[in-house]
């Protein structure tokens, strides 16, 4: 069955330095994959989405790899700021390409 | 626009009632969702809707009944409460993105204590 897989540890790192959060999956080679943030008692919001054909995707102070060999993505954050801290999750389309599947995320800490 | 939006905030249930979670969007998706997030666990798909009149089990729809009232709302019943059904529970709806891509806009959850 197809299993996504995000680094359970909480990562703490130092205001400014970049963030860079994993994802792994397997079983399966999606079309496309997205991150998302959830900050504590609140619903997750939409970051970036990153298709198949997309080796690098940038917003803003974001950056997102895909590496399908890999069967990876990487979620970097530049110039981390302790806003940034929060759970970001990392989510796939099913197999049917209609329900997503999310990972259970990682837990960022940017210390000031 | 306010989003999703989902009533209650919090609920304590006791073992055996019932209860209806309401979900309601204002950006005229096709499709919604219900998920819960359990610590350590991600978020698990109960029942989605890919459009007003369908509904389709999820992951873990065990326990639970869901109804497409129309475009906008969407609600989650728990029949018989059960201690393992304590969580927090998201409504989210879809839109598609353009080249393809299903993003996913989440309410601001439902925290259900069942005793």
């Amino acid at each position: 069955s197809q299993k996504i897989e995000q680094n359970s540890e909480a990562l703490n790192i130092q205001e400014g330095k970049t963030a860079t959060l994993t994802c792994n999956y397997t079983n399966y080679s999606p079309a496309y994959l997205q991150w998302y943030r959830q900050d504590p008692g609140r619903g997750p919001v939409f970051l970036l989405l990153i298709r198949e054909n997309e080796k690098e995707k940038r917003k803003e102070r974001l950056k997102v790899t895909f590496d399908t060999t890999l069967k990876q993505s990487l979620f970097h954050i530049t110039a981390s700021q302790p806003a940034d801290s929060a759970t970001y999750l990392c989510a796939l389309p099913n197999t049917g390409g209609f329900k997503t599947i999310f990972g259970a995320g990682t837990r960022l800490f940017v210390k000031a | 626009n306010a989003g999703v939006t989902q009533t209650p905030k919090f609920q304590v249930l006791k073992t055996g009632q019932s209860m209806t979670l309401q979900c309601a969007q204002d950006m005229n998706h096709n499709s919604m969702y219900w998920y819960r997030q359990d610590p350590g666990m991600g978020l698990r798909l109960i029942y989605y809707s890919a459009s007003e009149g369908t509904t389709d089990k999820g992951e873990v729809p065990n326990g639970y009944n869901v109804s497409r009232l129309n475009k906008r709302e969407f609600s989650l019943r728990l029949e018989s409460a059960a201690p393992s059904q304590t969580s927090v529970y998201f409504c989210a709806s879809s839109l598609v993105a353009r080249g393809g891509g299903e993003t996913q806009y989440f309410g601001p959850g439902t925290r259900l204590l069942v005793l």
